[in-house]
């Protein structure tokens, strides 16, 4: 079974600080991964992703993430936090051949002015 | 653009009571999803439907949990009775029907219900 773990609910920055969001995954052959925001009381929008392409991922809002295959990680970064970043980010990972997506338990990102 | 709508987008019910939550994905998504997020956790799925035809309901509790796709369009998702624990954020998403489940899932706005 395929499982995502995102360390700390909740992360604190300064806006124009670096934001990192971390993820990790498990599973037995790379699997596709997922980094989806979720301002409140709206639904889930995809950020990027990565389908065993390029290793470095650039999505929506300028954030980028890595797959790293030997750290089995999937980091979400951006270089310089906005106000308007402020949301939940959640990690997610589906298998190959597979359409279900398993969800990480969310972090907070929380950017003060 | 396209959008997966839902409705409706809040609802207050008390314990005992029957619920129903509406589901209109994109046009042309044979593929749809309904998932449950309990506050401070990440989505979980409950039912997933090709077209009419359920594809996994594993999680679907099915002594007080409905859902239905008749016509391979909207969808329904039903509780009764609604129980205390069955506050949520109730998310329906849809994708295309691609090879090897490659489809991008988008999602609605969701159902907050609150159970009181």
């Amino acid at each position: 079974a395929q499982s995502v773990t995102q360390l700390g609910s909740h992360v604190s920055v300064s806006e124009g600080a670096l934001v990192l969001l971390r993820c990790n995954y498990s599973s037995s052959v790379p699997p596709y991964l997922f980094w989806y925001v979720q301002y409140p009381n709206q639904g889930l929008q995809l950020l990027l992703k990565y389908t065993s392409a390029a290793t470095l991922v650039k999505g929506i809002n300028g954030f980028e993430a890595e797959f790293k295959k030997s750290e089995t990680s999937f980091h979400l970064t951006k270089p310089s936090a906005h106000m308007s970043d402020a949301a939940e980010y959640f990690c997610a990972v589906r298998g190959k051949g597979d359409s279900t997506l398993t969800f990480g338990k969310g972090t907070m990102l929380l950017v003060s002015p | 653009e396209a959008e997966v709508a839902q409705s409706p987008r809040y609802k207050i019910t008390e314990k005992s009571q029957a619920v129903a939550f509406w589901c209109d994905p994109i046009s042309g998504h044979a593929t749809l999803y309904w998932y449950r997020q309990i506050l401070g956790q990440g989505p979980e799925l409950l039912v997933q439907f090709q077209d009419e035809s359920v594809v996994d309901d594993s999680q679907l509790p099915k002594d007080r949990f409905s859902a239905e796709r008749l016509k391979g369009v909207d969808s329904t998702l039903k509780i009764q009775p609604a129980e205390l624990g069955d506050s949520a954020m109730y998310l329906c998403a849809s994708s295309l029907a691609e090879p090897g489940g490659r489809g991008e899932q988008f999602f609605g706005p969701g159902t907050r219900l609150t159970v009181l």
